[in-house]
């Protein structure tokens, strides 16, 4: 597609479950952020792929988040166990370039509730 | 203290008023980003401004990196501006956005 796809767009489960958001970049971005962002406030730094590895992962609140992109292309966010407090919108931008020079596009956002 | 402060949060405007929405940051910086979030979450990628001034119709960024502040305008404001506005800086340290918290704009006719 055009741009950046994020599926699904919305995603209800219950405490203790686990959740796989994915994102489809813009063709040929090798740049791929993850945020998240809770409601009333600004978005949230999770985790940054250069490629298929992640060069920047420090965002990651604990060890139940972990987020892959095995063909540098699509990537999966994954949250085991989920607890009432990871419920937010999480937001997937895609760059071309890496760095300042890189202008970002972002999807439209997976809202996770979980009950 | 936020990295990245955004001053006004909320602004309640009339149609055609000239808006001034003000961004200040704490930490060196290859880049600053003005996004746009319209209800239902999509952001859209405004400007990108490393220095001096950027114009795009009715919207224009300026940032001074000396005094670690970027301001973004409207000018002729319309209801269809009506949105939030986020200001986010790219850390000259690595490649992550620190956002700030947004402000949110209301047009009214």
């Amino acid at each position: 597609g055009a741009g950046v796809s994020q599926t699904p767009s919305n995603k209800v489960t219950e405490k203790g479950k686990y959740v796989e958001l994915r994102c489809d970049p813009i063709s040929g971005h090798t740049a791929l952020y993850w945020y998240r962002q809770s409601l009333g406030q600004g978005p949230e730094f999770l985790i940054y792929f250069q490629g298929t590895g992640a060069a920047d992962d420090s965002g990651l609140p604990n060890d139940r988040f972990f987020a892959v992109r095995p063909e540098g292309s699509v990537s999966t966010l994954k949250i085991q166990r989920t607890e009432r407090g990871d419920s937010a919108v999480y937001l997937c931008a895609s760059s071309l370039l890496v760095g300042a020079t890189g202008e970002l596009f972002f999807g439209e956002g997976s809202r996770l509730t979980v009950l | 203290k936020n990295e990245v402060e955004q001053s006004p949060q909320n602004l309640t405007a009339q149609e055609g008023e000239f808006i001034t929405i003000n961004c200040s940051y704490s930490v060196g910086i290859s880049a600053l980003h003005w996004l746009q979030q319209h209800p239902g979450g999509g952001i859209v990628s405004l400007f990108m401004l490393s220095s001096g001034k950027k114009k795009h119709g009715r919207l224009i960024a300026t940032i001074n990196i000396q005094e670690k502040h970027s301001s973004l305008h409207i000018t002729a404001s319309h209801p269809r501006d009506s949105a939030v506005y986020i200001c986010a800086v790219r850390e000259t340290s690595g490649s992550r956005l620190t956002f700030g918290e947004g402000t949110q704009l209301t047009v009214n006719p």
